[in-house]
């Protein structure tokens, strides 16, 4: 069936680090990938994303690299701040595009200063 | 602030209420989402509305679960009966349906006591 995975529940990085949040993903006909940041108590907040047809997209700060061979998706985050801690979750729209997403269960990204 | 409201905030209340919570989505954005969350997971997509048409509703919870969009701008969520399962973030999302990103709210976070 359609789901969307995450590879590690916890990543904890140095603040300065450069983060790699990974994401694979089992429908091969998915055509549209987003990452969202979700902090504490709030709503998800939209950081970038990436059509099937690219395999790069870059945002500030962030990369966002597509494998459709192997059906990953990564989220690189360069020089990462206290801010940047939070929730991370990779969400597909699977066969249909703008309708409902399906997303994984989330990273949880430590940054210490 | 993505621009997407919801209210209330929080809510508790006893086993076998209702409850009604609202989304006020984008002005310009005509599909707005239902999703709920529970605790460590990633959002699950519940219903969704283009314009005032709700167009996928078979994965409401259950029949307690209805959601409405009348004038095709705010929408409703009840949960009738409510059971303690019911206890989670219902989050609301917007999005332009000839875009894809969608733009999620504060959510309303429900607790049955």
């Amino acid at each position: 069936g359609e789901s969307v995975g995450l590879h590690l529940p916890t990543l904890s990085v140095q603040e300065g680090d450069n983060s790699i949040i990974n994401c694979a993903y089992s429908n091969s006909a998915s055509d549209y990938f987003i990452w969202y940041k979700q902090e504490s108590g709030k709503g998800p907040q939209f950081i970038i994303d990436i059509r099937s047809n690219m395999d790069k997209r870059q945002g500030q700060r962030v990369t966002v690299l597509l494998n459709k061979t192997v059906k990953h998706l990564s989220l690189q985050i360069a020089a990462t701040q206290p801010g940047d801690s939070a929730v991370y979750f990779c969400a597909e729209t699977g066969n249909q595009a703008g309708t409902a997403l399906i997303f994984g269960k989330g990273t949880t990204l430590s940054v210490s200063s | 602030d993505t621009g997407v409201s919801q209210d209330p905030r929080h809510k508790i209340t006893k086993r076998g209420q209702n409850v009604t919570f609202r989304c006020d989505p984008i002005s310009e954005h005509n599909r707005l989402y239902w999703y709920r969350q529970t605790l460590g997971q990633g959002p699950e997509f519940l219903t969704y509305f283009q314009n005032e048409a709700q167009l996928e509703k078979s994965r409401l919870l259950s029949d307690r679960f209805s959601a409405e969009r009348p004038k095709g701008s705010f929408s409703t969520l009840e949960i009738q009966r409510t059971e303690q399962g019911d206890s989670a973030m219902y989050l609301c999302a917007s999005s332009l349906a000839v875009r894809d990103e969608q733009y999620f709210g504060p959510g309303t976070r429900l607790t049955v006591t």
